[in-house]
């Protein structure tokens, strides 16, 4: 079956830092690739998506690119914000079906 | 992007209790999804509700516990039945739009003592 392995957290940085955000998915076919976010006491946001290898997403300043040779979609960003602070969730969908990573907190200090 | 609306935004119940919880779309959708967020937890999906058809259940959740209604195409409902504390998450509907994405409506945080 599907699934995803996203690095765990919590992950603390200072503001202006970089962030990556390790993500690696178990696939059958060929998924659809994406990073939502959610912010604290809100719902959950689409941040970017690839459908294809080799795709970048990008929004907000973070960007992550489809490989298919490392089966990875790794989270970037170069210089966090702490309005950035937010859960992190890497997720793939087959058949119309999301499976989510198990999440990063992802906390930024002024 | 989508507009979704989730009623009620949070509630207390009491164990033993049922609650409907409704979710609102902007415009026709064919498929809808309702998720569980358990404390600290990742999304799982419960079910897929399509309109005029039953629910499709993931493993492990079934239908006597979370009931679920689709009469038309902006609109479903997800009822958690016989509550225990160990219902207590945030459920959230979700629509499938724009070519494989899926948006997500903000959620209800449920509470059950």
């Amino acid at each position: 079956g599907n699934s995803v392995t996203q690095m765990e957290g919590p992950v603390t940085l200072s503001e202006e830092a970089f962030l990556t955000i390790n993500c690696t998915y178990t696939a059958t076919g060929y998924p659809s690739l994406f990073w939502y976010v959610q912010y604290p006491g809100e719902g959950l946001q689409l941040l970017l998506k690839a459908t294809k290898a080799d795709d970048k997403g990008s929004n907000k300043g973070f960007e992550a690119t489809y490989r298919k040779e490392t089966t990875s979609f790794h989270l970037e960003k170069g210089s966090v914000q702490v309005s950035d602070s937010a859960v992190y969730f890497c997720a793939l969908t087959e058949d119309y079906k999301l499976s989510f990573g198990a999440g990063t907190t992802v906390t930024v200090r002024a | 992007s989508a507009v979704i609306s989730q009623k009620p935004s949070r509630d207390i119940c009491q164990r033993g209790t049922s609650l409907t919880i409704q979710c609102q779309v902007d415009s026709q959708v064919t498929m809808m999804f309702w998720y569980r967020q358990q404390p600290g937890q990742s999304l799982t999906l419960i079910a897929t509700a399509n309109q005029g058809s039953e629910a499709t259940y993931e493993s492990g959740f079934v239908i006597d516990k979370f009931p679920i209604s689709r009469p038309n195409l902006t609109f479903s409902t997800l009822t958690v039945s016989n509550m225990s504390p160990e219902d207590s998450s945030i459920y959230l509907c979700s629509v499938w739009r724009g070519g494989e994405t899926q948006y997500f409506g903000p959620g209800t945080r449920l509470l059950v003592l």
